[in-house]
């Protein structure tokens, strides 16, 4: 049963553009996190949000910004994109942000750029 | 910083084949161990997870095993069936807050009937 849910599913936009993902989860979790996947099926966390507050920011490029206006979404903004950025971006959520913690996956959302 | 190395890319079986995946971990602080199954179209699903105190683990026709010498961890499906097709992805995490999975590049299990 899906619990966290992000749209859109899929977005093609243009090299320069600004787009934006959102992401809602109905488990009452604490944890939120942004997960990329690229064209091989690597996933790479990028930023993790723990009760609003931002803990993990890997190293991404500054066109990256991360929203949260409370625990349950976590959005995620992408300044101007660049071809690079094609890949599928994977919203999850967990009770708290210890090593322990089971993530729980959105089904993605998928950005293509042209 | 950790570095999981998950082998094969790409693996085919039969019906009634076992069918193993290997990840390796550099990291010796490492201390759960996650494998994650992601089925076409879907997303990413907890098969199981382990803890670096317990070296063999079962599930519904699979065994995860973890040798924390040589860091280590396999999961085998033990007589695979066409449901079982899917990408599956193993992780690794550290004791510490901020939990921060580190996963393998993933294997893409092919069962043909």
């Amino acid at each position: 049963e899906t619990a966290v849910f992000q749209t859109p599913n899929y977005h093609v936009t243009q090299v320069g553009n600004e787009v934006s993902f959102n992401c809602k989860q109905t488990l009452g979790h604490d944890t939120m996190y942004w997960y990329k996947q690229d064209s091989k099926k690597l996933l790479k966390i990028m930023f993790s949000y723990n009760n609003k507050q931002l803990i993990v920011n890997e190293t991404v490029p500054r066109r990256f910004s991360p929203q949260s206006s409370d625990k349950a979404h976590l959005n995620l903004r992408i300044k101007s994109v660049e071809p690079e950025d094609s890949a599928v971006y994977l919203c999850a959520s967990s009770r708290g942000g210890w090593g322990a913690e089971t993530l729980y996956f959105g089904s993605g959302t998928r950005l293509t750029v042209l | 910083g950790e570095q999981v190395e998950q082998r094969p890319p790409h693996l085919s079986v039969r019906e009634g084949d076992s069918a193993v995946i290997t990840c390796t971990y550099t990291d010796p602080n490492s201390y759960y161990f996650f494998w994650y199954k992601q089925e076409p179209g879907a997303s990413l699903q907890l098969l199981m997870k382990v803890f670096s105190s317990t070296e063999i683990n079962e599930g519904q026709g699979f065994t995860v095993l973890l040798n924390k010498k040589d860091k280590r961890l396999s999961l085998n499906l033990t007589a695979a069936h066409p449901g079982d097709s899917a990408a599956y992805f193993c992780a690794v995490s550290n004791q510490g807050g901020s939990a921060k999975l580190i996963f393998g590049e993933g294997t893409k299990l092919t069962v043909s009937s």
